[in-house]
C-alpha cells in the first residue's frame, strides 16, 4: 500500500526558511516523479513543484520559483522542500503526491498534508 | 501557463440527482493530461480521472469524464451522500502543472 507522510511545517515568520519532507513507502520510489500542492485557508489547490523518478528534473510554479526548492533522496524515499523567503501568502497546507504511472504526472496517491503559517 | 476554468462554483443537488462539471481549458492541453480530483475537508485529495476519461483504481462507474482539447466534463450519475464535495480539475504537462478553482457539489 503507498503511503506518503508530510512533516516539518510549522508557524514561521515573514522572510524566514523552513523545509518539507515527505516519507514514501509501498512503492519503488525511484520510478516515480514526485508532486508538492497547496492548499491556502478557504482556497483551492495549487500546483507548487515537481520531480522526476531521478531527481535530475525539476519543475516550479512561477509563484514559488527562486523561493522554493525541490529534491529527493532515492536511498531513504523521502523527497523534500525547501522554502525560503517564505511571505504570509506561503500559508498554507502542503500535500506532497505521487505520480499516478499510466502516462503523465497525475497526482495518483496523496498524503495527509503538512500545515505552514507564516505570520508575523 | 494554462489556465483552467470551472463551472459551476457550487452545484446544489440532491442524492440521485445527476452532476455535470465543465472545466474549460486557456489553450489545448495536450494529450489530454487531463485529471479530476475529489476533496472532502480534512482528507488529502483522491484521484477520479486522468488522461480526461480514465477512471483511476477503485472509483464507482458513476463517475465518467469526457471531453478533449480545451473543453472538459466530469459526470456523476446517481449522487450519493459521499459524493457531496469539492471537485478540482488539474492539467499536467510536467513543466508547469494548474488546477482549476474547483466546484462545490452540494446538497
Amino acid at each position: 500500500e503507498v503511503q506518503l507522510v508530510e512533516s516539518g511545517g510549522d508557524f514561521i515568520q515573514p522572510g524566514e526558511s523552513l523545509r518539507l519532507s515527505c516519507a514514501a513507502s509501498g512503492f519503488t520510489f525511484s520510478d516515480f516523479a514526485m508532486s508538492w500542492v497547496r492548499q491556502a485557508p478557504g482556497k483551492g489547490l495549487e500546483w507548487v513543484s515537481a520531480i522526476s523518478g531521478s531527481g535530475m528534473s525539476p519543475y516550479y510554479a512561477d509563484s514559488v520559483k527562486g523561493r522554493f526548492t525541490i529534491s529527493r533522496d532515492n536511498d531513504n524515499n523521502t523527497v523534500f522542500l525547501q522554502l525560503n523567503s517564505l511571505r504570509v501568502d506561503d500559508t498554507a497546507v502542503y500535500y506532497c503526491a505521487k505520480e499516478g504511472g499510466a502516462g503523465g504526472w497525475y497526482l495518483g496517491q496523496w498524503g495527509q498534508g503538512t500545515r505552514v503559517t507564516v505570520s508575523s | 501557463e494554462i489556465v483552467l476554468t470551472q463551472s459551476p462554483g457550487t452545484l446544489s443537488l440532491s442524492p440521485g440527482e445527476r452532476a455535470t462539471l465543465s472545466c474549460r481549458a486557456s489553450q489545448t492541453v495536450g494529450s489530454n493530461y487531463l485529471a479530476w480530483y475529489q476533496h472532502k475537508p480534512g482528507q488529502a485529495p483522491r484521484l477520479l480521472m486522468y488522461g480526461a476519461s480514465r477512471r483511476a483504481t477503485g472509483i464507482p462507474d458513476r463517475f465518467s469524464g469526457s471531453g478533449s482539447g480545451t473543453d472538459f466534463t466530469l459526470t456523476i450519475t446517481r449522487l450519493e451522500p459521499e459524493d457531496f464535495a469539492v471537485y478540482y480539475c488539474h492539467q499536467y504537462d510536467k513543466s508547469l502543472q494548474t488546477f482549476g478553482g474547483g466546484t462545490k457539489v452540494e446538497i
